[in-house]
């Protein structure tokens, strides 16, 4: 069964280090997301990305974070200089079409902790 | 205020005990609700998707149910396999590619 995968799966780093985490989605899927989970808390919407834009983001995703398609499989989170606020649980998603109408296929996750 | 919001946040039941999860609503014109298995330091994982109220779907020994206000997750004869956090999850409203929105999850516990 096809399935996201995200890299690393763990990350250590010092507060305003920059931090990039990386994610493959399903092939032939053309949206893809980033969503958080603070440690015992819910899940949450950072961004949406079609056709090489971001489409919808949150208050969350502010100018600290960056997206992009580098290549045909790749898409990334990039976070300039972290807080020790931003030690989560990242999740990639992926869905063949809108959100609404198709289901969003997570990955296993990439934890990051902020010394 | 929660677009979302599901209850119980923690159930614990023995084996074979069934009982419901809720998950009630708030955004108009649902395009979706979305329900989903998360175990522990793991991703989301999708169970089902509902679009209209009186549609049912069912899985093993899960049953999810809409109507127009809510969503009811039945588990019949639970497994602890079944332990899990279960999650709703709808689009945030409006048109086009509008974010999954969730709730915080019902953490069920199934003792042997």
């Amino acid at each position: 069964e096809p399935e996201v995968t995200q890299t690393p799966s763990h990350q250590v780093t010092q507060m305003g280090q920059e931090v990039i985490l990386r994610c493959v989605p399903i092939s032939n899927h053309l949206y893809f997301y980033w969503y958080r989970q603070i440690l015992g808390q819910k899940v949450e919407f950072l961004v949406s990305f079609y056709n090489n834009e971001i489409s919808e983001k949150s208050e969350i995703f502010d100018d600290q974070f960056s997206v992009e398609r580098p290549d045909g499989s790749n898409f990334t989170l990039k976070i300039r200089s972290t807080k020790l606020e931003d030690s989560a649980m990242y999740f990639c998603a992926s869905s063949l079409g809108i959100a609404g109408a198709n289901v969003l296929t997570f990955g296993a996750g990439s934890r990051l902790t902020v010394l | 205020e929660d677009q979302v919001t599901q209850s119980p946040e923690a159930l614990r039941l023995q084996e074979g005990e069934s009982s419901s999860l809720n998950c009630s609503y708030t955004v108009s014109g649902l395009r979706g609700l979305f329900w989903y298995r998360q175990d522990p330091g793991k991703g989301p994982e999708f169970l089902f998707t509902l679009y209209s109220a009186g549609e049912e779907k069912e899985k093993e020994r899960l049953k999810a149910t809409l109507t127009k206000k809510e969503s009811f997750l039945h588990i019949t004869a639970p497994k602890p396999e079944d332990s899990a956090t279960y999650l709703c999850a709808v689009p945030q409203g409006g048109s086009g590619n509008t974010p999954l929105v969730f709730g915080k999850g019902t953490r069920l516990s199934v003792i042997a």
